[in-house]
């Protein structure tokens, strides 16, 4: 179990660039997380797949933000013709079917800076 | 109304301390609560979790909830300056595995 891997850990970019980032839950959980964080604020919920399908994107992505998870594996988040306000930190999780108690493990994120 | 509710502090105690930590959520179908702590500059990590009514204790930590209240709250006891870290309290909505974070409260123990 080498947790829940987030690359890259920085991406500094200019504003209308394409930015991708990907993560790798732990090997055993079919659901994977994608959050948003700003500096003083919770994760703010973006999408989530449990394996390959994507069960739920948040109202609040505009259709510049996309995300995959072939194969059940790992994810890949795409950010199209980035704003300054997509500056923030972007954490992947991971869990495994579980009832009550499903726990979510947490990358280490991939901070953005669009410039 | 924002769907997870925390009061953002900081909230400062000393050392020794018990420290109680709050939060209201709006989804009345909301079955399962975690508590996570994050370290500036970190990821955050699972301390607690809580789905039945009452207390939970875990070492020096202990969850409560009312769900007719709509109420989570973690107690930190004997605090340490190493609990010094913003809370997380997370809900899970009913329905889905979607689990909504609040916007965290900072705890500083003081030596």
């Amino acid at each position: 179990d080498t947790g829940v891997s987030q690359n890259p850990r920085h991406k500094i970019t200019k504003r209308g660039q394409n930015v991708t980032f990907r993560c790798d839950p732990i090997s055993e959980h079919n659901r994977l997380y994608w959050y948003r964080q700003t500096l003083g604020q919770g994760p703010e919920f973006l999408t989530y797949f449990q394996n390959e399908a994507q069960l739920e994107k948040s109202r609040l992505l505009s259709d510049r933000f996309s995300a995959e998870r072939p194969k059940g594996s790992f994810s890949t988040l795409e950010i199209q013709r980035t704003e300054q306000g997509d500056s923030a930190m972007y954490l992947c999780a991971s869990s495994v079917n579980g009832e009550l108690d499903e726990k979510l493990f947490f990358g280490s994120g991939t901070q953005l800076s669009v410039l | 109304q924002k769907e997870v509710e925390q009061n953002s502090g900081p909230l400062s105690v000393p050392e020794g301390a018990i420290a109680s930590l709050n939060c209201t959520y709006s989804d009345r179908g909301s079955q399962s609560f975690f508590w996570y702590r994050q370290y500036s500059g970190k990821s955050p990590e699972l301390i607690m979790f809580i789905y039945s009514n009452g207390d939970k204790e875990d070492g020096r930590f202990t969850a409560q909830l009312n769900k007719a209240s709509q109420y989570v709250s973690l107690l930190i006891r004997d605090s340490q300056p190493s609990d010094s870290a913003t809370y997380l309290c997370a809900v899970s909505t009913s329905g889905t595995y979607k689990y909504i974070f609040g916007t965290g409260t900072r705890l500083k123990v003081l030596a």
